[in-house]
């Protein structure tokens, strides 16, 4: 079973307010990764991190953004959070950079702003 | 640049039905494949993975083979089981590529 969490589980909040969702794995893992999941169930890569101090944003741009400053945590922040931000996110990481490496996900924040 | 096409769910069977979700890919270079599940409420698991053509990943009942010619890794079971209800996702990953690439997701209901 993979050791990575996310808190929240789940988030109502109100238009204009700032959000952390907060990510932490125990694997050791250098790599992490949000994404953002449609009610349709497709998977949409927004930010993703080789290690300490290295962010990256994916295909989706997206407004939130992504710290790194411990290997085992990767809180992704929205300053002002709309309903257009309606949505789940999934956090995952991975051992290392090679392409048989296996993503181990988070169970998932399922956000709504009113 | 790298893609994934999967079958368009949604998918219903009955228990013991034989399951077929196709999967087919374009990429550069030789990408490992995989196939996830996510159960309700839940994130999504690897369920079986193959690094090499011929291949074939296996896991709880579940198998699929990688087959460069036709650049496809389609998910088979013998007997679904309404345990297997979940939304199955097909995925690679080539070297260097940096992240991993997803397909749009199948979702599986099997009825008793």
């Amino acid at each position: 079973e993979a050791d990575i969490y996310q808190t929240p589980r789940y988030l109502v909040i109100g238009t204009g307010k700032k959000i952390t969702l907060e990510c932490s794995q125990t694997m050791g893992h250098d790599k992490m990764y949000w994404y953002q999941q449609d009610p349709g169930m497709e998977l949409h890569l927004i930010h993703y991190s080789y290690g300490v101090n290295s962010t990256e944003k994916g295909d989706l741009s997206s407004e939130s953004t992504v710290s790194r400053i411990r290997t085992e945590h990767f809180p992704l922040t929205l300053e002002s959070a709309r309903p257009s931000h309606t949505s789940q996110y999934l956090c995952a990481s991975s051992a290392r950079d090679s392409r048989a490496e296996t993503q181990y996900f988070g169970p998932g924040t399922r956000l709504l702003v009113l | 640049g790298n893609s994934v096409t999967q079958m368009e769910g949604p998918v219903t069977l009955s228990e013991e039905a034989f399951l077929t979700i196709n999967c087919t890919y374009t990429a550069t270079g030789y990408p490992s494949l995989f196939w996830y599940v996510q159960y309700p409420g839940e994130g999504l698991q690897l369920l079986l993975k193959a690094t090499k053509a011929d291949d074939k990943g296996s896991n709880k009942g579940f198998e699929a083979t990688y087959r460069k010619e036709t650049t496809s890794f389609h998910l088979e079971k013998g007997s679904v089981q309404v345990s297997d209800s979940a939304v199955y996702f097909c995925a690679l990953r080539s070297a260097n590529a940096g992240k991993s690439t997803f397909g749009d997701g199948t979702t599986l209901t099997v009825k008793p």
